[in-house]
């Protein structure tokens, strides 16, 4: 079965300085893997998304993240934070049966 | 292009009563899901529709949650009746197909409280 373990509820970085959220996936087959983000009283917006080809996906407002097969892992990164990047982050996989599963968030702060 | 519509955005009832949620998808958009987000957790899939039949409901508590997409296009789902724990954002989402390879589209979601 495919699932998505996101290390780190909560995340605290300087305005300026490297975001890094981790995700970590298990998956019996080829993995497709997405970020999404949540504003608050939003819904979803899909960030990026791997599926196959080039490991490095880069996303919008800033945003990448690279596929490592060897570490199972799919971080989330940009390198300098904004303000507006403060929100809930997460990590998702397609399950056998097409449905996306989701991680269980990772709430950014950006700090002055 | 319209989004993803859900209605009401807020809703509070008391335990025991029943509450439905609407959700019209993206026009054309085939494969439509209702997630129920509980605070501080990730969305968690309640139902997958394609066109009009389902496809996934493996996780909605079929003795009082139902859903339906009668005509294949907007959907209701239905608490009766609802629990204290059932409070939680509901949120719709559509996309053109089924598979990794597509990108579904959330609505702003239906945030119920159960008193």
């Amino acid at each position: 079965a495919q699932s998505v373990t996101q290390l780190g509820s909560h995340v605290s970085v300087s305005e300026g300085a490297l975001v890094l959220l981790r995700c970590n996936y298990s998956s019996s087959v080829p993995p497709y893997l997405f970020w999404y983000v949540q504003y608050p009283n939003q819904g979803l917006q899909l960030l990026l998304k791997y599926t196959t080809g080039a490991t490095l996906v880069k996303g919008i407002n800033g945003f990448e993240a690279e596929f490592k097969k060897s570490e199972t892992s799919f971080h989330l990164t940009k390198p300098s934070a904004h303000m507006s990047d403060a929100a809930e982050y997460f990590c998702a996989v397609i399950t056998g049966a097409n449905n996306l599963f989701f991680g269980t968030g990772t709430r950014l702060t950006v700090i002055p | 292009e319209a989004g993803v519509a859900q209605s009401p955005r807020y809703k509070i009832i008391e335990k025991r009563q029943s509450v439905a949620f609407w959700c019209n998808p993206i026009s054309g958009h085939a494969t439509l899901y209702w997630y129920q987000q509980i605070l501080g957790q990730g969305p968690k899939l309640l139902i997958q529709f394609q066109n009009n039949g389902v496809v996934d409901d493996s996780q909605l508590p079929k003795d009082r949650f139902s859903a339906e997409r009668l005509k294949g296009v907007d959907s209701t789902l239905k608490i009766q009746p609802a629990k204290l724990e059932d409070s939680a954002v509901y949120l719709c989402a559509s996309s053109n197909s089924l598979g990794g390879n597509t990108e579904a589209f959330f609505g702003q979601g239906t945030r119920l409280t159960v008193v």
